[in-house]
C-alpha cells in the first residue's frame, strides 16, 4: 500500500520557468491539500480538494494552480516560478474534510528556484 | 489573525525524562486539536487527536492535554528514548478556515 506518492523528490527551476508536482494516494480519499514547509513558519495550506471536480484556496494559493480530475491525483502547477516559492512542499490527504480526521502526508518534494 | 506558537524551536533532554512540549494559540477556538512528528526529509505522521471536552488523551508513552481557557495544549512523552528525536507539530483546527493550521514545530533531541 504506497499511501501518498510525490514527485519528483528534488527540482531546480530557473525563474519564469514552470513545473508541475505530482501527487497520487491509493486509499481512496476525498480530500487532499497541498502544503508547503519554510523554516519557522510551519506548514502553511496552499489549496485543497474536498473530491474531484472541486478545489478552494488555502492560505498562501498566488502563484499556484491545481486541479482534480480523479480522485486519486491532485496535481500542483507553478504557472512561472520565483525565488520566493523555493521551499519544501507537502501532499496530504485523508479519508474525508473535517475536524475528525487525520492526515497522511507524502514525503516532499524540495523545490529551488534560481 | 490567528497565530501558532510552540514553546522553543529546539529541545533537549536527557533519555529516560520526560520531555513536555507547548502549543500556544491564538485568536480562535479550535473544536478539535492534533499532533504530529516528523523525521528529517519525510512528512509529517499523526500522532494524536484530542478534542476540546476530553482535557486529556493517552497513546503508550504519550500524553495530550487541552486548555481551552489557557489556549494552550502540551505534548508529553514519558520515558524518553533517543528513537524519540525529531519534530514535533501541534495543528489545532480552524473552525472558520475548516482546516487544520499547523505551528512551526519543536526538535525535540533526546540525549542518550
Amino acid at each position: 500500500n504506497a499511501g501518498v506518492t510525490q514527485t519528483p523528490k528534488f527540482q531546480v527551476l530557473k525563474t519564469g520557468q514552470s513545473m508541475t508536482l505530482q501527487c497520487a494516494q491509493d486509499m481512496n480519499h476525498e480530500y487532499m491539500s497541498w502544503y508547503r514547509q519554510d523554516p519557522g513558519m510551519g506548514l502553511r495550506l496552499i489549496h485543497y480538494s474536498v473530491g474531484a471536480g472541486i478545489t478552494d484556496q488555502g492560505e498562501v494559493p498566488n502563484g499556484y494552480n491545481v486541479s482534480r480530475s480523479t480522485t486519486e491525483d491532485f496535481p500542483l502547477r507553478l504557472l512561472s516560478a520565483a525565488p520566493s516559492q523555493t521551499s519544501v512542499y507537502f501532499c496530504a490527504s485523508s479519508y474525508s474534510t473535517g475536524s475528525n480526521e487525520k492526515l497522511f502526508f507524502g514525503s516532499g518534494t524540495q523545490l529551488s528556484v534560481l | 489573525s490567528q497565530k501558532i506558537e510552540q514553546n522553543s524551536e529546539a529541545l533537549n533532554i536527557q533519555e529516560g525524562k520526560t520531555a513536555t512540549l507547548t502549543c500556544n494559540y491564538t485568536n480562535y477556538s479550535p473544536a478539535y486539536l492534533q499532533w504530529y512528528r516528523q523525521d528529517p526529509g519525510r512528512g509529517p505522521v499523526f500522532l494524536l487527536l484530542i478534542r476540546e471536552n476530553e482535557k486529556e488523551k493517552r497513546k503508550e508513552r504519550l500524553k495530550v492535554t487541552f486548555d481551552t481557557t489557557l489556549k494552550q495544549s502540551l505534548f508529553h512523552i514519558t520515558a524518553s528514548q533517543p528513537a524519540d528525536s525529531a519534530t514535533y507539530l501541534c495543528a489545532p483546527w480552524d473552525n472558520y478556515g475548516q482546516n487544520f493550521v499547523f505551528g512551526p514545530g519543536t526538535r525535540l533531541s533526546v540525549l542518550p
